[in-house]
């Protein structure tokens, strides 16, 4: 079954204490991506990946790591966590990235940072 | 950058028609259309390229009209399953940008 996983799909952390959201895909996607959800806000994009090693920033990049060693993960990497990074994050994967594919989302990270 | 949606809100009797319109102040490659229910995950309905192509999804479909970069999703006879928070995307430079969504309720 074609699909992004995420892990774990809820997290409550303090801050300050380093995390890893995992993402991983099994389409053989090219573009994978990490959003953030907040009440009133949609989805804002943290970073993207047009392929292994080559990442970039999205519209909300401060306080995020990634990386793209291998084709099928994304993990997203927070240092230090703050309470203003409590959010719903979703990873995301299309064929491409110059927009002529839809993406698919997984199920989503739910995160409390104390 | 973030394309503005209207309306926020709409309700609906089943049956009845919508239109969720999504407008952007920048230049566009495409313009994407996701629904999303309360809990889960966006899923992707439609996408349109230049050209001002329409495209339809079951009872869905949109247009694109690129020198007023503008897209309008239009939801036909509404079914119950059709609720949801509806977000356009839309698409610059390898980035896609979101909207703020347009929550969508039908009533039987």
């Amino acid at each position: 079954e074609a699909q992004v996983t995420q892990n774990p799909r809820y997290l409550i952390t303090v801050t300050g204490k380093k995390l890893t959201v995992t993402c991983s895909q099994n389409m053989n996607h090219e573009y994978m991506s990490w959003y953030r959800q907040d009440p009133g806000l949609g989805l804002r994009q943290i970073y993207y990946s047009m392929n292994v090693e080559v990442t970039d920033k999205g519209d909300v990049p401060e306080g995020y790591k990634v990386s793209r060693k291998e084709k099928r993960n994304f993990p997203l990497i927070l240092e230090s966590p703050s309470p203003n990074q409590t959010s719903l994050y979703f990873c995301a994967s299309s064929q491409s990235g110059r927009g002529a594919d839809g993406q698919y989302f997984g199920p989503g990270t739910r995160l409390t940072v104390l | 950058q973030q394309p503005v949606q209207s309306p926020q809100a709409v309700i609906l009797r089943e049956g009845e028609d919508a239109v969720i319109n999504c407008s952007s102040s920048k230049a566009l490659y495409s313009v994407h259309w996701y629904r999303q229910k309360h809990g889960e995950a966006p899923v992707f309905l439609m996408i349109l390229l230049k050209g001002g192509e329409q495209k339809g999804h079951e009872k869905i479909s949109a247009s694109f009209n690129e020198k007023k970069q503008q897209s309008s999703l239009y939801l036909t006879a509404s079914q119950l399953s059709y609720s949801g928070t509806y977000f356009c995307g839309t698409e610059g430079a390898q980035k896609l940008v979101f909207g703020q969504g347009t929550r969508l309720t039908i009533n039987p």
